[in-house]
């Protein structure tokens, strides 16, 4: 059973970045029948799609967002990161961690979420 | 991108009901949709894909139907467990949506 775990700072200040991992246990992040990914809520709102990386790499945003993210893999840690640069209050949100199965084309396991306010 | 509406926003049912929620697509998806039930400060559960596929370990009590731009998912008896939010989310088309979520309460 994959598990998946977000991990990162509780607080991040505006205009600074927001830096979050993801480290997936219980199955290879190199399996070639997933990809990963970064989905959004802000409190009683609904969720946003924010990217997604294959274990090659190549990576796919969300055009809202494109700008000011990036997302990366650690294969030797089995992690993958995101990064949302230039943070406002409007980037405040529960972040989850999930994965995609190619065979079902839906995110099958997520992580818990990691809820990180932007204030200073 | 695709725009997905659900129907209702919000719905108020008692135990044993059968619970209809739709999600319209803006234009055509094949059948590249899932349903997700979230509970509060909880994650998205996935429930079906392929619009009809129910995923493993899922109560057979909830079903899914449709293509194109118009799917329904149902709980043929409600049961005290399933009072929760529900989401529609398409992959047929990048980027990837979600639907707005439909809240299901106690009557």
């Amino acid at each position: 059973q994959v598990q998946l775990q977000e991990s990162g700072p509780g607080l991040v200040k505006p205009s600074q970045t927001l830096s979050l991992t993801c480290t997936v246990s219980g199955g290879s992040i190199s399996s070639g029948s997933y990809y990963w990914s970064w989905i959004r809520q802000p409190a009683g709102k609904g969720l946003e799609w924010i990217g997604r990386i294959y274990t090659s790499g190549n990576t796919n945003y969300n055009p809202s967002l494109k700008s000011r993210v990036t997302i990366s893999v650690d294969t030797s840690k089995n992690q993958f990161s995101l990064k949302l640069s230039s943070v406002t209050a409007a980037d405040t949100a529960v972040y989850y961690c999930a994965s995609v199965n190619y065979d079902i084309l839906a995110f099958d396991y997520w992580g818990q979420g990691t809820l990180v306010p932007v204030s200073s | 991108d695709i725009q997905l509406t659900q129907s209702p926003s919000f719905l108020s049912a008692s135990v044993g009901d059968r619970v209809t929620i739709t999600c319209r697509a803006s234009q055509g998806i094949s059948s590249y949709l899932a349903w997700y039930q979230q509970k509060p400060g909880k994650a998205p559960k996935l429930l079906i894909y392929a619009a009809s596929t129910l995923q493993s370990g899922v109560p057979s009590r909830f079903s899914g139907s449709g293509s194109g731009t118009e799917f329904t998912l149902t709980i043929s008896s409600l049961q005290p467990e399933d009072f929760a939010t529900y989401y529609c989310q398409q992959l047929n088309s990048y980027p990837p949506t979600f639907g707005g979520g439909a809240k299901v309460e106690i009557k």
